[in-house]
């Protein structure tokens, strides 16, 4: 089945650390894009790639960073200059222009 | 950058009800798309619809690209039905926008 995978589901962190989120699509998809969702809020991006090897900043990239390096995979790493990483984080995948695919999520707890 | 405002942002309905969504955005739009997030936090795409009128099972969906709105239309609302519905659009940036979503509760 196709589809998008991110692991893992919950994911806790003490304050000060770096942590990455995975995100493995197997959809051929050539746009990957990360969304940070906070409580009873929309969803917000973080950043996004249309292509290997190249990405954009989003509307909150400050604190996160991304690489591209392999079509399917799209990790976001939270660093610590991100000053409330707490939140639940949604990557997604589409053919450019098309309908958004997303994955189940990971909800990030940091204390 | 594009705006993306929805309405109402809370919806309480009794089962068998019908109801009608509404999403508003500030520019032009090559791309808009409904989405419907289930209690789990699961984000499921119910329509993509840039302009026109879609139409699936009880949901259906009209865009007036030049009056710059959307609408889904609920029909027959069941206690599935609950959750966020989100509206985002894409003003060809390559990246879509969403809004700040309709909590709709259906009550049995």
């Amino acid at each position: 089945d196709g589809g998008i995978t991110q692991s893992p589901k919950y994911l806790f962190r003490k304050e000060g650390q770096n942590v990455t989120l995975s995100c493995e699509q197997n959809l051929n998809h050539d746009a990957m894009y990360w969304y940070r969702q906070d409580p009873g809020q929309g969803l917000r991006l973080i950043y996004y790639s249309q292509i290997v090897n190249d990405f954009q900043k989003g509307d909150i990239a400050e604190g996160y960073s991304v690489s591209r390096e392999k079509k399917e995979s799209f990790p976001l790493t939270v660093t610590s200059a991100q000053k409330n990483p707490t939140a639940f984080y949604l990557c997604a995948s589409s053919i450019q222009g098309d309908i958004l695919h997303f994955g189940n999520g990971t909800r990030l707890t940091v204390t | 950058g594009i705006q993306v405002e929805q309405s109402p942002p809370d919806l309480i309905l009794q089962e068998g009800a019908n109801s009608t969504l509404r999403c508003n955005f500030s520019d032009s739009v090559n791309n808009l798309q409904w989405f419907h997030q289930n209690p789990w936090g699961q984000l499921i795409n119910l329509f993509y619809i840039p302009s026109g009128t879609k139409q699936n099972g009880r949901l259906s969906a009209t865009t007036v690209a030049t009056e710059r709105y959307s609408l889904l239309y609920i029909s027959s609302s069941q206690t599935t039905d609950s959750g966020v519905y989100f509206c985002a659009v894409d003003g060809n940036t390559g990246k879509l926008i969403f809004g700040q979503g309709t909590t709709l509760q259906v009550k049995p």
